[in-house]
């Protein structure tokens, strides 16, 4: 079974500064990963997703992740954050089943950002 | 809004009690999910529907779980006799069946259960 570890549950982090959000995969074959951003009240929202094209994958609102099969990594990151960048970010694992994508979620990262 | 929408937003109720949400998808989208996220956790899958067919359904779906899509449209979840442990925040989403890993999520149904 495929499954992915969120290595930190808070990151806290000032606004301006760099943001790097830390996820870790195990697959037995190539994955298709994905980051999810939740922000309170609201929708999941797909931020960027990884599908064997490129090992750098952009995003929506300036985030990217790389995809690192030698160190099972799919890291998100961003350069400078913003306030709005406050919400909740899931690592996510894509598994094709029975002709649908079952989605396999981390246990998430609450992302704080400070003036 | 053309996005996926869930009713009600919140449900409180007592245990033993009977409840059933509704999610509406992306009118054209042929599949839909249900999943379960709890305090802390990330979302957990329940089940999938392809058009009206239930193709799949996670162990965590115990018998007094039920799901149905009739038209290949809207989609509701009942559970019978609801115990404490069923309080959660239960997710719907759709996707298209081509390009299907992209998935849309309604806002969810944040259950209480007493």
């Amino acid at each position: 079974a495929q499954s992915v570890t969120q290595l930190d549950s808070h990151v806290s982090v000032s606004e301006g500064t760099p943001v790097l959000l830390r996820c870790n995969y195990s697959s037995s074959y190539s994955p298709s990963l994905f980051w999810y951003v939740q922000h309170p009240n609201k929708g999941l929202q797909l931020l960027l997703k990884y599908t064997s094209a490129a090992t750098l994958v952009k995003g929506i609102n300036g985030f990217e992740a790389e995809f690192k099969k030698s160190e099972t990594s799919f890291h998100l990151t961003k350069p400078s954050a913003h306030m709005s960048d406050a919400a909740e970010y899931f690592c996510v694992v894509s598994e094709l089943t029975g002709g649908g994508n079952k989605l396999t979620f981390g246990t998430g990262t609450q992302l704080k950002v400070e003036l | 809004d053309t996005g996926v929408s869930q009713d009600p937003r919140h449900k409180i109720t007592k245990r033993g009690q009977n409840v059933t949400f509704r999610c509406d998808p992306i009118s054209e989208h042929n599949r839909l999910y249900w999943y379960r996220q709890t305090l802390g956790q990330g979302p957990e899958f329940l089940t999938y529907f392809q058009n009206e067919a239930q193709l799949e359904k996670s162990r965590l779906l115990s018998d007094r779980f039920s799901a149905e899509r009739p038209k290949g449209s809207f989609s509701t979840l009942e559970i019978q006799r609801t115990e404490q442990g069923d309080s959660a925040m239960y997710l719907c989403a759709s996707s298209l069946e081509i390009g299907g890993e992209k998935l849309f999520f309604g806002s969810g149904t944040q259950l209480s259960v007493l």
